[in-house]
């Protein structure tokens, strides 16, 4: 299994432009999340998704979107990027029944604005 | 009050001794507690999970936790120079209402050798 992948692992971008982050998963799980961290910091959760077709906001939305159609895969948009959205973001999956939230990451994805 | 503290650090300790990790968290609530380790330009990995209170040991990592007290730690015995990394506590804190882990700012932790 590959576990959580993601692509790409770098990218510079525009003030201005739009940019899709992928995410793929191989292990089935059902939740799947996206996360941004700055540098020193925590990881902040963007948006999460408990089953294909269904998507909830999370701690720091504003300024993406997102959709799930499949199991295996959630990408993020990022639509207008501005200097603020700079940031290395991480995917992760888990499989969630009740209260385990064992959460495995993907490698991430470093995003400079300029 | 942030809603899952830690201290930011470092701790640092030397090779051979326990390092003891402490973080509290805001919802009396919560249920699921966990450690990420995460070195420098990597991803987070998933050390421990706990959800009762008491202690819960694997290898040389034992995770706390303290329901009443609001406080989960992680001690790691023998420590190695390879354990140098920044860890994470994460909560599912139930007050959010979101399906979804909060996380601390993490510890950085240097194990001299």
């Amino acid at each position: 299994n590959a576990g959580v992948t993601q692509t790409p692992k770098f990218r510079i971008l525009k003030i201005g432009q739009s940019m899709t982050l992928q995410c793929t998963q191989d292990m089935n799980h059902n939740y799947m999340y996206w996360y941004r961290q700055d540098p020193g910091m925590g990881l902040k959760l963007i948006y999460y998704s408990v089953g294909a077709g269904i998507t909830d906001k999370g701690e720091v939305p504003n300024g993406y979107n997102v959709s799930r159609s499949t199991t295996e895969d959630f990408p993020l948009r990022l639509e207008l990027a501005a200097p603020s959205q700079t940031s290395v973001y991480f995917c992760a999956s888990s499989f969630t029944s009740g209260t385990d939230y064992e959460q495995y990451f993907g490698p991430g994805t470093r995003l400079t604005v300029t | 009050q942030k809603e899952v503290e830690q201290n930011s650090g470092p701790l640092s300790v030397p090779e051979g001794a326990i390092a003891s990790l402490n973080c509290t968290y805001s919802d009396r609530g919560s249920q699921s507690f966990f450690w990420y380790r995460q070195y420098s330009g990597k991803s987070p990995e998933l050390i421990m999970s706990i959800y009762s209170n008491g202690d819960k040991e694997d290898g040389r990592f034992t995770a706390q936790l303290n329901k009443a007290s609001q406080y989960v730690s992680l001690l790691i015995r023998d420590s190695q120079p390879s354990d140098s990394a920044t860890y994470l506590c994460a909560v599912n804190l139930r007050h959010t209402g979101r399906r979804a882990l909060t996380f601390g700012s993490g510890t950085r932790l240097q194990v001299q050798p």
